[in-house]
């Protein structure tokens, strides 16, 4: 089972829609949970963390679900500029990042 | 600030050569980092380093070299290129006690 694992999509979606992603993890150790968002070509770009009590920011909403062991991100009246990959990203300590392979969304306009 | 930048942008290499691709930050930040990213997986961490003069291994360290004698630098050796290295490295940067990871734009590197 992969550490971190997340649906490749792609998700294509009618702009203004609602889309959601999950995004699963093995270790139960796990200390600190991320969404990275990844342009075409692009590096990688912090687009938010997520904490236990869950959090938003704008249109976006991070969820973590410990017992179950995933993490979430929710984004609302999608727009254009919102095609990337979006990569969910684990962190066990000292430099190890894990990183899901990222799923892929279009906003269609 | 420039943030983390990295060159060259693109590489092409035989078999067999060796070359150094560079990284350098310019926000005083502790721990820098050099990952790979192939098709299909996740970026994979190489080598990472948490201050100057200290360097350790990280998922995926065959092949590779790294060394930091000071904040701002962290470049990345290739000792002898294999096809299997073809892939884009991104080095990344991070200031001590905080999450984010600001990452360069990456090395795009073929070998034939």
């Amino acid at each position: 089972r992969k550490e971190v694992e997340q649906d490749p999509g792609p998700f294509n979606v009618p702009e203004g829609a609602t889309v959601a992603f999950n995004c699963t993890y093995s270790n139960s150790a796990s200390q600190s949970f991320f969404w990275y968002r990844q342009d075409c070509r692009k590096e990688p770009k912090l687009l938010m963390s997520v904490y236990s009590s869950g959090n938003e920011d704008g249109r976006f909403t991070a969820q973590l679900n410990r017992a179950s062991q995933y993490i979430s991100l929710l984004i609302r009246d999608s727009k254009l500029s919102d095609s990337a990959t979006y990569l969910c990203v684990v962190h066990f300590g000292n430099e190890k990042l894990t990183f899901g392979t990222g799923t892929r969304l279009t906003i269609i306009p | 600030n420039a943030g983390v930048t990295q060159t060259p942008k693109f590489q092409v290499l035989k078999t067999g050569q060796s070359m150094t691709l560079q990284c350098a930050q310019d926000m005083n930040h502790e721990y820098m980092s050099w990952y790979r990213q192939d098709p299909g997986m996740g970026l994979r961490l190489i080598h990472y380093s948490v201050g100057a003069g200290i360097t350790d291994q990280g998922e995926v360290p065959n092949g590779y070299n790294v060394s930091r004698s000071t904040t701002e630098d962290f470049p990345l050796r290739l000792l002898s290129a294999a096809p299997s290295q073809t892939s884009v490295y991104f080095c990344a940067s991070r200031e001590g006690g905080k999450n984010e990871q600001f990452f360069g734009p990456g090395t795009r590197l073929t070998v034939l």
